[in-house]
Protein backbone atom coordinates (compact mmCIF):
# COMPACT_ATOMS: atom_id res chain seq x y z
CA UNK A 1 0.00 0.00 0.00
CA UNK A 2 0.74 3.28 -0.16
CA UNK A 3 0.58 6.79 1.95
CA UNK A 4 -0.11 9.81 0.57
CA UNK A 5 -0.93 12.90 2.17
CA UNK A 6 -2.22 16.25 0.37
CA UNK A 7 -2.19 20.01 1.31
CA UNK A 8 -4.09 21.72 1.52
CA UNK A 9 -6.82 19.87 2.97
CA UNK A 10 -8.99 22.41 2.06
CA UNK A 11 -9.56 26.13 1.27
CA UNK A 12 -11.99 28.73 -0.06
CA UNK A 13 -10.37 31.87 -2.94
CA UNK A 14 -10.97 33.98 -4.56
CA UNK A 15 -12.16 34.13 -8.63
CA UNK A 16 -9.47 35.06 -11.01
CA UNK A 17 -6.51 33.69 -8.04
CA UNK A 18 -4.94 30.05 -8.80
CA UNK A 19 -4.31 27.48 -5.97
CA UNK A 20 -1.37 24.83 -5.99
CA UNK A 21 -1.99 21.52 -4.21
CA UNK A 22 0.55 19.23 -2.78
CA UNK A 23 0.52 15.52 -2.94
CA UNK A 24 3.37 13.48 -1.67
CA UNK A 25 4.04 9.84 -1.11
CA UNK A 26 5.57 7.99 1.77
CA UNK A 27 7.24 5.83 -1.33
CA UNK A 28 8.63 5.88 -4.60
CA UNK A 29 5.91 6.08 -7.48
CA UNK A 30 6.26 6.29 -11.04
CA UNK A 31 2.98 7.06 -11.93
CA UNK A 32 0.71 9.39 -10.47
CA UNK A 33 -3.10 10.61 -11.13
CA UNK A 34 -5.23 13.93 -10.18
CA UNK A 35 -8.87 13.44 -10.03
CA UNK A 36 -11.61 15.98 -9.94
CA UNK A 37 -14.78 15.30 -7.74
CA UNK A 38 -17.48 18.37 -8.61
CA UNK A 39 -19.73 18.26 -6.09
CA UNK A 40 -21.73 15.45 -6.12
CA UNK A 41 -20.02 13.63 -8.75
CA UNK A 42 -18.17 10.85 -9.74
CA UNK A 43 -14.26 10.87 -10.07
CA UNK A 44 -13.24 12.06 -13.44
CA UNK A 45 -9.09 12.01 -14.14
CA UNK A 46 -7.96 15.07 -15.09
CA UNK A 47 -3.99 14.08 -15.93
CA UNK A 48 -1.01 11.74 -15.43
CA UNK A 49 1.80 12.95 -14.11
CA UNK A 50 4.74 10.38 -14.55
CA UNK A 51 8.87 11.34 -13.04
CA UNK A 52 10.82 13.04 -15.86
CA UNK A 53 8.39 13.52 -18.56
CA UNK A 54 5.13 16.22 -19.10
CA UNK A 55 1.65 15.64 -17.81
CA UNK A 56 -0.39 13.84 -19.75
CA UNK A 57 -4.06 15.28 -20.15
CA UNK A 58 -7.67 14.15 -20.90
CA UNK A 59 -9.52 15.42 -22.85
CA UNK A 60 -11.48 18.58 -21.26
CA UNK A 61 -8.49 19.13 -19.37
CA UNK A 62 -5.21 21.75 -20.10
CA UNK A 63 -1.99 22.25 -19.09
CA UNK A 64 -2.95 26.11 -18.97
CA UNK A 65 -5.19 25.84 -16.37
CA UNK A 66 -4.00 22.68 -14.47
CA UNK A 67 -0.29 22.90 -14.67
CA UNK A 68 1.48 20.02 -13.08
CA UNK A 69 4.98 19.72 -11.52
CA UNK A 70 6.47 16.55 -11.22
CA UNK A 71 10.36 17.06 -10.11
CA UNK A 72 10.87 13.50 -8.01
CA UNK A 73 8.91 9.87 -7.54
CA UNK A 74 7.31 10.95 -4.10
CA UNK A 75 5.87 14.32 -4.72
CA UNK A 76 3.43 16.31 -7.28
CA UNK A 77 1.68 19.50 -7.29
CA UNK A 78 -1.37 20.30 -9.08
CA UNK A 79 -1.98 24.01 -9.77
CA UNK A 80 -5.88 25.29 -10.46
CA UNK A 81 -5.49 28.60 -12.42
CA UNK A 82 -7.11 31.49 -12.92
CA UNK A 83 -10.02 29.80 -10.44
CA UNK A 84 -13.69 30.60 -11.40
CA UNK A 85 -16.97 29.24 -9.10
CA UNK A 86 -17.31 26.39 -11.34
CA UNK A 87 -13.54 24.99 -10.51
CA UNK A 88 -14.59 24.24 -6.53
CA UNK A 89 -14.76 20.54 -5.79
CA UNK A 90 -12.63 18.02 -4.54
CA UNK A 91 -9.00 17.15 -6.04
CA UNK A 92 -7.82 14.43 -4.79
CA UNK A 93 -4.13 13.02 -6.23
CA UNK A 94 -3.48 8.89 -6.61
CA UNK A 95 -0.38 6.05 -6.99
CA UNK A 96 -0.78 3.39 -8.88
CA UNK A 97 0.99 0.47 -6.77
CA UNK A 98 2.01 -3.19 -7.64
CA UNK A 99 0.50 -2.85 -11.14
CA UNK A 100 -3.71 -1.92 -11.50
CA UNK A 101 -3.83 -0.43 -8.28
CA UNK A 102 -4.54 2.66 -7.48
CA UNK A 103 -4.65 3.98 -3.75
CA UNK A 104 -6.02 8.04 -3.22
CA UNK A 105 -5.06 10.37 -0.81
CA UNK A 106 -7.63 12.48 1.38
CA UNK A 107 -8.04 15.37 -1.34
CA UNK A 108 -8.42 18.61 -1.28
CA UNK A 109 -11.54 20.70 -1.14
CA UNK A 110 -11.74 23.87 -3.21
CA UNK A 111 -14.11 26.62 -2.58
CA UNK A 112 -14.14 29.26 -5.60
CA UNK A 113 -16.44 31.93 -4.51
CA UNK B 1 -13.27 4.11 -23.76
CA UNK B 2 -14.83 2.02 -21.48
CA UNK B 3 -17.83 3.16 -19.46
CA UNK B 4 -19.07 2.20 -16.24
CA UNK B 5 -22.74 1.99 -15.07
CA UNK B 6 -23.92 2.33 -11.42
CA UNK B 7 -27.83 2.39 -11.85
CA UNK B 8 -28.84 2.81 -8.43
CA UNK B 9 -27.55 6.61 -7.49
CA UNK B 10 -29.07 5.68 -4.13
CA UNK B 11 -30.01 2.35 -1.67
CA UNK B 12 -31.28 2.65 1.57
CA UNK B 13 -31.35 -0.26 3.73
CA UNK B 14 -31.89 -1.67 7.23
CA UNK B 15 -28.94 -2.52 9.44
CA UNK B 16 -28.55 -6.19 9.45
CA UNK B 17 -30.35 -6.41 6.10
CA UNK B 18 -28.35 -8.02 2.74
CA UNK B 19 -27.42 -5.43 0.24
CA UNK B 20 -26.28 -5.85 -3.04
CA UNK B 21 -24.84 -2.93 -5.24
CA UNK B 22 -24.76 -2.80 -9.06
CA UNK B 23 -22.52 -2.15 -11.40
CA UNK B 24 -22.04 -3.35 -15.16
CA UNK B 25 -19.24 -1.82 -17.33
CA UNK B 26 -19.19 -1.30 -21.20
CA UNK B 27 -16.15 -3.44 -22.58
CA UNK B 28 -15.73 -7.25 -23.07
CA UNK B 29 -12.17 -7.65 -23.40
CA UNK B 30 -9.77 -8.11 -20.22
CA UNK B 31 -10.62 -5.75 -17.87
CA UNK B 32 -9.34 -5.02 -13.98
CA UNK B 33 -12.18 -4.02 -11.95
CA UNK B 34 -12.63 -2.03 -8.78
CA UNK B 35 -15.10 -1.04 -5.91
CA UNK B 36 -13.47 1.97 -3.69
CA UNK B 37 -15.93 3.21 -0.77
CA UNK B 38 -15.92 7.14 0.25
CA UNK B 39 -17.19 7.73 3.84
CA UNK B 40 -18.15 11.16 4.06
CA UNK B 41 -15.55 13.80 3.91
CA UNK B 42 -12.52 11.45 3.18
CA UNK B 43 -10.93 9.84 0.16
CA UNK B 44 -11.39 6.80 -1.70
CA UNK B 45 -10.61 3.26 -0.11
CA UNK B 46 -10.06 0.38 -1.71
CA UNK B 47 -12.30 -2.40 -1.15
CA UNK B 48 -11.83 -5.00 -3.41
CA UNK B 49 -10.27 -5.74 -7.07
CA UNK B 50 -10.81 -8.03 -9.75
CA UNK B 51 -7.56 -8.74 -12.00
CA UNK B 52 -7.93 -12.71 -12.84
CA UNK B 53 -9.01 -16.00 -11.43
CA UNK B 54 -11.69 -16.71 -9.43
CA UNK B 55 -15.23 -14.53 -10.11
CA UNK B 56 -16.03 -14.16 -6.73
CA UNK B 57 -13.93 -11.90 -5.25
CA UNK B 58 -13.78 -10.89 -1.38
CA UNK B 59 -12.66 -7.54 0.10
CA UNK B 60 -12.67 -5.86 3.45
CA UNK B 61 -15.37 -5.43 5.84
CA UNK B 62 -17.35 -8.64 4.56
CA UNK B 63 -18.00 -6.97 1.32
CA UNK B 64 -17.63 -9.03 -1.52
CA UNK B 65 -18.13 -8.92 -5.71
CA UNK B 66 -18.93 -11.30 -8.35
CA UNK B 67 -17.19 -10.72 -12.01
CA UNK B 68 -19.80 -11.72 -14.54
CA UNK B 69 -18.20 -11.70 -17.73
CA UNK B 70 -20.98 -12.47 -20.12
CA UNK B 71 -22.78 -10.32 -18.36
CA UNK B 72 -20.14 -7.48 -18.31
CA UNK B 73 -21.17 -6.97 -14.66
CA UNK B 74 -19.46 -6.46 -10.94
CA UNK B 75 -21.86 -6.41 -8.25
CA UNK B 76 -21.08 -5.58 -5.11
CA UNK B 77 -22.27 -7.65 -1.70
CA UNK B 78 -22.83 -7.86 1.54
CA UNK B 79 -24.85 -10.18 3.26
CA UNK B 80 -25.38 -7.88 6.86
CA UNK B 81 -24.82 -4.26 6.87
CA UNK B 82 -24.20 -2.16 9.57
CA UNK B 83 -24.77 1.61 9.97
CA UNK B 84 -21.26 2.06 9.36
CA UNK B 85 -21.20 1.27 6.02
CA UNK B 86 -23.05 4.26 4.90
CA UNK B 87 -20.80 5.86 2.39
CA UNK B 88 -20.68 6.44 -1.21
CA UNK B 89 -19.49 3.39 -3.22
CA UNK B 90 -17.94 3.57 -6.70
CA UNK B 91 -17.17 1.26 -8.97
CA UNK B 92 -14.37 1.71 -11.54
CA UNK B 93 -12.61 -0.15 -14.97
CA UNK B 94 -9.05 0.00 -15.32
CA UNK B 95 -8.53 0.87 -19.11
CA UNK B 96 -4.81 0.69 -20.79
CA UNK B 97 -4.21 4.29 -22.60
CA UNK B 98 -1.66 4.73 -25.45
CA UNK B 99 0.83 5.55 -23.31
CA UNK B 100 1.09 2.19 -21.72
CA UNK B 101 -1.02 3.25 -17.83
CA UNK B 102 -3.74 2.17 -16.83
CA UNK B 103 -6.57 4.87 -15.90
CA UNK B 104 -9.33 3.94 -13.92
CA UNK B 105 -12.89 5.02 -15.16
CA UNK B 106 -15.59 5.43 -12.36
CA UNK B 107 -19.13 4.68 -12.48
CA UNK B 108 -21.30 7.89 -10.68
CA UNK B 109 -21.22 6.04 -7.71
CA UNK B 110 -23.99 4.54 -5.29
CA UNK B 111 -25.01 6.02 -1.98
CA UNK B 112 -25.79 3.39 0.57
CA UNK B 113 -27.57 4.43 3.31
CA UNK B 114 -28.13 2.59 6.34
CA UNK B 115 -30.72 3.06 9.15
CA UNK B 116 -31.66 1.45 12.19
Amino acid sequence: SAVISQKPSRDICQRGTSLTIQCQVDSQVTMMFWYRQQPGQSLTLIATANQGSEATYESGFVIDKFPISRPNLTFSTLTVSNMSPEDSSIYLCSVEVRGHEQFFGPGTRLTVL
Amino acid sequence: AQSVTQLDSQVPVFEEAPVELRCNYSSSVSVYLFWYVQYPNQGLQLLLKYLSGSTLVKGINGFEAEFNKSQTSFHLRKPSVHISDTAEYFCAVSERVNTGFQKLVFGTGTRLLVSP
